[in-house]
């Protein structure tokens, strides 16, 4: 069964604990991406990698790290830096080139 | 700057009424875009892309470059189309990121 994978689905941090939120693909896409979607706000970019162990910082980088070590997987790291951290995130991935881009299905993060 | 607007939250229709979900663009070349639908309940899943002037679900959306447009269309709304619609961008210029509008909720009313 091909697509993208995110775990875990919920998440319950307390404040000042750094959380990772894996995503795996199958898909065999070379670009990677998370998006944190907040009420009113749309999807905005955190990180986005086009190529294995190469990334870029998004309009909304701070407080966050990722790595990409390999191909099919792109954790990101939701530090204790992040001022409001609770927020649904997604991860998503596309060939390179403006294709299509493919969601998984989300991981909610409540920091108590 | 690069830039994807969608001026309504939501946007509430009778069934069988025609819709219009408006996007406006900012971008100094030559974009891709897309819509995106959400779903309750399930992930979000390209609806259509410019680039290949398909209908689905009825659903169409032309790419006016004079005006920076790409709004969705569809003649008769039906309750089934109620869901959270995204417009997006993708940047051919080398980065490949994709930028999302706000995003528009669509009721669509029995």
């Amino acid at each position: 069964d091909g697509g993208i994978t995110q775990s875990p689905k919920y998440l319950f941090r307390k404040e000042g604990q750094n959380v990772t939120l894996s995503c795996e693909q199958n898909l065999n896409h070379d670009a990677m991406y998370w998006y944190r979607q907040d009420p009113g706000q749309g999807l905005r970019l955190i990180y986005y990698s086009q190529i294995v162990n190469d990334f870029q910082k998004g309009d909304i980088a701070e407080g966050y790290s990722v790595s990409r070590e390999k191909k099919e997987s792109f954790p990101l790291t939701v530090t204790s830096a992040q001022k409001n951290p609770t927020a649904f995130y997604l991860c998503a991935s596309s060939h390179r080139g403006g294709n299509t881009i493919y969601f998984g299905e989300g991981s909610w993060l409540t920091v108590v | 700057a690069q830039r994807v607007t969608q001026p309504e939250k939501l946007l509430s229709v009778f069934k069988g009424a025609p819709v219009e979900l408006k996007c406006n663009y900012s971008y100094s070349g030559s974009p891709e875009l897309f819509w995106y639908v959400q779903y309750s309940r399930q992930r979000l899943q390209l609806l259509l892309r410019h680039i290949s002037r398909e209908s689905i679900k009825g659903f169409t959306a032309d790419l006016n470059k004079g005006e920076t447009s790409f709004h969705l269309k569809k003649p008769f709304a039906q309750e089934e189309d109620s869901a959270m619609y995204y417009c997006a961008l993708s940047d051919t210029s080398g980065t490949y990121k994709y930028i999302f509008g706000t995003g528009t909720r669509l009721k669509v009313l029995a």
